[in-house]
């Protein structure tokens, strides 16, 4: 059976801290990798990630997938309030998208 | 402005009742699914449509309908049968080419059965 698992569950860290989420997956017909930032409502976009071992970056946030090990990571450098959030990793396959349960994240001033 | 569109943003209904769920998409794009998200827990597929005029169960279709007579409307009922209907659903859509398939979702439906 298809399963994305993350970790932690959740994290507690003070603002300037790095942080970095696991995502690992059994999934067949694997397309891609994606990770999601989700506050109050609607997930917002991150990464796509297809190809292992080319890291994707924007900003503080980076991120990289190793199709061999079938997991991915995304990393937060320098943490900030803002960052608090529930981070959802998916992955797609020919037809659909599994999301993991993700990762709550919560940055302390 | 593009986006994706979901309505009501909160939902009361009692027992017993059907109820749809409105979600339009002025994106262009084949591809729509809803996701219901229950606290603590990650998204899970309730239906997809790949074209218009049709579409697939995912893994917790049972006591949900769908339709897809639009290309850009993809309407859900949440039905009598559904045995714990309170949640938040979130609609999405995507195109479908190949291995890219970012999901745009919309701003979600807060279902309440009372």
């Amino acid at each position: 059976e298809d399963k994305v698992v993350q970790s932690p569950l959740s994290l507690v860290v003070h603002e300037g801290d790095t942080v970095t989420l696991n995502c690992s997956y059994e999934v067949t017909n694997f397309r891609s990798l994606l990770w999601y930032k989700q506050e109050k409502k609607a997930p917002t976009f991150l990464f796509m990630l297809t190809s292992s071992g080319i890291e994707k970056k924007s900003g503080r946030l980076s991120s990289i997938l190793d199709k061999k090990e079938l997991f991915s990571i995304l990393n937060i450098t320098a943490t900030q309030t803002g960052d608090s959030a529930v981070y959802l990793c998916a992955v797609y396959n020919n037809n659909d998208m599994r999301f993991g349960a993700g990762t709550r994240l919560t940055v302390k001033p | 402005d593009g986006g994706i569109t979901q309505s009501p943003k909160y939902l009361f209904r009692k027992e017993g009742q059907n109820v749809t769920l409105s979600c339009e998409q002025n994106l262009n794009h084949d591809a729509m699914y809803w996701y219901r998200q229950d606290p603590g827990q990650g998204l899970r597929l309730i239906y997809y449509s790949q074209i218009v005029n049709d579409f697939q169960k995912g893994d917790i279709a049972e006591g949900y309908s769908v339709s897809r007579e639009k290309k850009e409307s993809f309407p859900l009922t949440v039905t009598s049968a559904q045995k714990n209907p309170t949640a938040f659903y979130l609609c999405a859509s995507s195109m479908v080419r190949g291995s890219y398939n970012e999901q745009f979702f919309g701003p979600g439906t807060r279902l309440t059965v009372l």
